[in-house]
C-alpha cells in the first residue's frame, strides 16, 4: 500500500505570496491532519479533516486554511506569507475509525519544506 | 492546559548500551492518548506506539519497550542494546479533548546519537 504523499517536496516563496500544499493519504484513510515543524516552535498541530469537514483546529491564525476533497486528498493554504512561516509542513493520515483522527494511529508523509524569503 | 515535557534535549550513547527517553505529560482529562514517534534525518515521522489512558500495561516490541505510569504522568521509552540506526529525534505526543475538540501536543523531542 502506498504511503502518504506530499507535493511539492520543496517550495520557495516570497513574503506576501500565498502557497498551497497538497497531501494524498493512504488509501482507505479518511482523516488527514497537518502539522508545522520549525526549529523554534517545534512540531505544532494545525488542523484535522475528516470526510471533507474540519473537525479539530490548532492555534494558528486564519491565514492558515485547509480543505479536504471527497477522495480524502487534502490541501493546505497559507496566505500573505511571512518569514516565520518557513517550516517543514507535515501531513498525516489515519483511518478515523475511532471517530477522531487525532486519537488513531497516524502515518506521516515526507513533508513539504517551505522557505519564505 | 496540555503539556508534554521531554527534558532530555540530546543523549549520546555507545552502541549496545541501553537508553531511556523520558516523557512527562500534563492533562486534566481522564481520557487521552499518548504516542511516540521517531524522526530520522530524512525528516519523516515514523509511528512507534499509541497508548490510551486506560491501558497502563507496559509494552515491549523487539528492542523497544515503553513504561506508562499514570501516577507520575510519565510515558518513558527504552531502547535496549542500541544500534547506530536508532540515531534520530524521538518525539512524545499527547492527544486530548478540550471543550469537545481534540488537540495534539508534541514534546520538544530528544535527539539520540548512537555512536559506533
Amino acid at each position: 500500500k502506498a504511503g502518504v504523499t506530499q507535493t511539492p517536496r520543496y517550495l520557495i516563496k516570497t513574503r506576501g505570496q500565498q502557497v498551497t500544499l497538497s497531501c494524498s493519504p493512504i488509501s482507505g484513510h479518511r482523516s488527514v491532519s497537518w502539522y508545522q515543524q520549525t526549529p523554534g516552535q517545534g512540531l505544532q498541530f494545525l488542523f484535522e479533516y475528516f470526510s471533507e469537514t474540519q473537525r479539530n483546529k490548532g492555534n494558528f491564525p486564519g491565514r492558515f486554511s485547509g480543505r479536504q476533497f471527497s477522495n480524502s486528498r487534502s490541501e493546505m493554504n497559507v496566505s500573505t506569507l511571512e518569514l516565520g512561516d518557513s517550516a517543514l509542513y507535515l501531513c498525516a493520515s489515519s483511518l478515523g475509525a475511532s471517530g477522531n483522527g487525532l486519537t488513531d494511529t497516524q502515518y506521516f508523509g515526507p513533508g513539504t519544506r517551505l522557505t519564505v524569503l | 492546559a496540555q503539556k508534554v515535557t521531554q527534558a532530555q534535549t540530546e543523549i549520546s550513547v555507545v552502541e549496545k548500551e541501553d537508553v531511556t527517553l523520558d516523557c512527562v505529560y500534563e492533562t486534566r482529562d481522564t481520557t487521552y492518548y499518548l504516542f511516540w514517534y521517531k524522526q530520522p534525518p530524512s525528516g519523516e515521522l515514523v509511528f512507534l506506539i499509541r497508548r490510551n489512558s486506560f491501558d497502563e500495561q507496559n509494552e515491549i516490541s523487539g528492542r523497544y519497550s515503553w513504561n506508562f505510569q499514570k501516577s507520575t504522568s510519565s510515558f518513558n521509552f527504552t531502547i535496549t542494546a542500541s544500534q547506530v540506526v536508532d540515531s534520530a529525534v524521538y518525539f512524545c505526543a499527547l492527544s486530548e479533548a478540550t471543550s469537545g475538540t481534540y488537540k495534539y501536543i508534541f514534546g520538544t523531542g530528544t535527539r539520540l546519537k548512537v555512536l559506533a
